[in-house]
């Protein structure tokens, strides 16, 4: 089956770390960008972090909003893409959904079900 | 960061009516953007990229069109399980996504 399954939400401290997993199956993945993409309770849709193909060197992105903060990787011998989550904040709270990149990420054509960080003291 | 604005916020329309969401980019984007449904507790699917191509799957009822900075997404024929969330997303830059319109049934 073609799918994409996230799994380390859970309940952190401000200022803790969370590490999130996302874990392919059913096409091949290493030829695909991965992003993560989040949602605050009741809120819109925030774009997250990107990290590309092998063909382009793994190369990643990052919102402004986590930058220096959260760090995306991958292992493609695994197919799984992992966001670390470091020195989280309130307003960092949402379901967390990881998305294939159809066409060099130029639109997300297979999502995740979303795992849920929340960070509240 | 390019902005994307949608509106209306939200809407109601009865079973067979035609629906318009328009979604304006500040910039031009070319053909960049994507349409996406949500429904409550769950995640977005894809329903049109590069502005006007249905994703596989996705009923011909709904239709994309636009280019530029200003884009529609129609639904023609509502039907009760299109109450959902619908958000635009550009993808011609670092990707963002516009604020959501809400399809609620009469």
């Amino acid at each position: 089956e073609v799918q994409l399954v996230e799994s380390g939400g859970s309940l952190v401290q401000p200022g803790g770390s969370l590490r999130l997993s996302c874990a392919a199956s059913g096409f091949p993945f290493s030829d695909h960008y991965v992003d993560w993409v989040r949602q605050a309770p009741g809120k819109g849709l925030e774009w997250v972090a990107r990290i590309r193909d092998k063909g382009n060197s793994h190369s990643t992105e990052y919102a402004s909003s986590v930058k220096g903060r959260f760090t995306i990787s991958r292992d493609d011998s695994k197919k799984s893409v992992d966001l670390q989550m470091n020195s989280l904040k309130t307003e960092d709270t949402a379901v967390y959904y990881c998305a294939r990149g159809g066409d060099y990420g130029s639109y997300f054509d297979l999502w995740g079900r979303g795992t849920l960080v929340t960070v509240s003291s | 960061d390019i902005q994307m604005t949608q509106s209306p916020s939200s809407l109601s329309a009865s079973v067979g009516d035609r629906v318009t969401i328009t979604c304006r980019a500040s910039q031009s984007i070319s053909r960049s953007l994507n349409w996406y449904q949500q429904k409550p507790g769950k995640a977005p699917n894809l329903l049109i990229y590069a502005a006007s191509t249905l994703q596989s799957g996705v009923p011909s009822r709904f239709s994309g069109s636009g280019s530029g900075a200003d884009f529609t997404l129609t639904i023609n024929s509502l039907q009760p399980e299109d109450s959902a969330t619908y958000y635009c997303q550009q993808s011609y830059v670092t990707p963002t996504f516009g604020r959501g319109t809400k399809v609620e049934i009469k």
